[in-house]
């Protein structure tokens, strides 16, 4: 059982339109991570958020995406309006303890646009 | 910036053989982690084994072991053994507050 849990597991939108993509970590934990791997290619870092706040971000996280953590619990990648070049997986993973860079990854959000 | 290069985009090993996947990384820091990840077919990425550059013993997991060379920043993996399930993806990170993945090298285990 993966200790983050993502969803959906496949959306499929049109190129324009907002989409959501969601992170629910079983246990409460501080610091979380969202890659996209684009199909073929390898992951990318795109932000890490700790204690509600953006730590780091990447070129590829513009000012399209956006990340949050409304509830207190679930930790949201928001895309405003999709472009084909988005499509990949998006996978959320949260640090472990102790800080040494031990992540565990969720099963993945693949994002197809067309 | 720290690099992380895989330069083997496919492998095949037989079942019950050995294979090692081979990485390189670039970086001018002395005190990192490295890592091996596994994408499986079913996608998630599960962790394989964790080096720690301070420390010269090279980490072991089962059948599963490095070859960490810090002079020549050189990271391999070796799977003794292999099994049809290590069949997948193999990615070759480095920590840095967030992981630098390499483009990763598909293992084909060959019954």
């Amino acid at each position: 059982e993966p200790e983050v849990t993502q969803t959906p597991s496949h959306q499929v939108t049109q190129m324009g339109q907002e989409v959501i993509l969601r992170c629910v970590p079983i246990s409460n934990h501080l610091y979380f991570y969202w890659y996209r791997q684009i199909l073929g290619q390898k992951v990318e870092f795109l932000v890490s958020f700790y204690n509600n706040e953006i730590s780091e971000k990447s070129e590829i996280f513009d000012d399209q995406f956006s990340v949050e953590r409304p509830d207190g619990s679930n930790f949201t990648l928001k895309i405003r309006s999709t472009k084909l070049e988005d499509s990949a997986m998006y996978f959320c993973a949260r640090q472990g303890a102790g800080g040494t860079g031990e992540l565990f990854f969720g099963e993945g959000s693949r994002l197809t646009v067309l | 910036a720290q690099t992380v290069t895989q330069s083997q985009p496919e492998m095949s090993v037989q079942e019950a053989e050995t294979v090692t996947l081979s990485c390189t990384y670039d970086t001018s820091e002395s005190d990192y982690y490295l890592f091996w990840y596994k994408q499986p077919p079913s996608r998630q990425m599960i962790l394989v084994i964790r080096q720690e550059a301070y420390k010269q013993q090279n980490a072991t997991e089962n059948r599963f072991s490095v070859n960490f060379q810090k002079a020549a920043k050189s990271f391999s993996l070796k799977i003794s053994d292999s099994q049809l399930g290590d069949a997948a993806m193999y990615f070759c990170a480095y920590w840095d507050y967030k992981y630098i993945f390499g483009t990763g090298t598909r293992l084909k285990v060959l019954a």
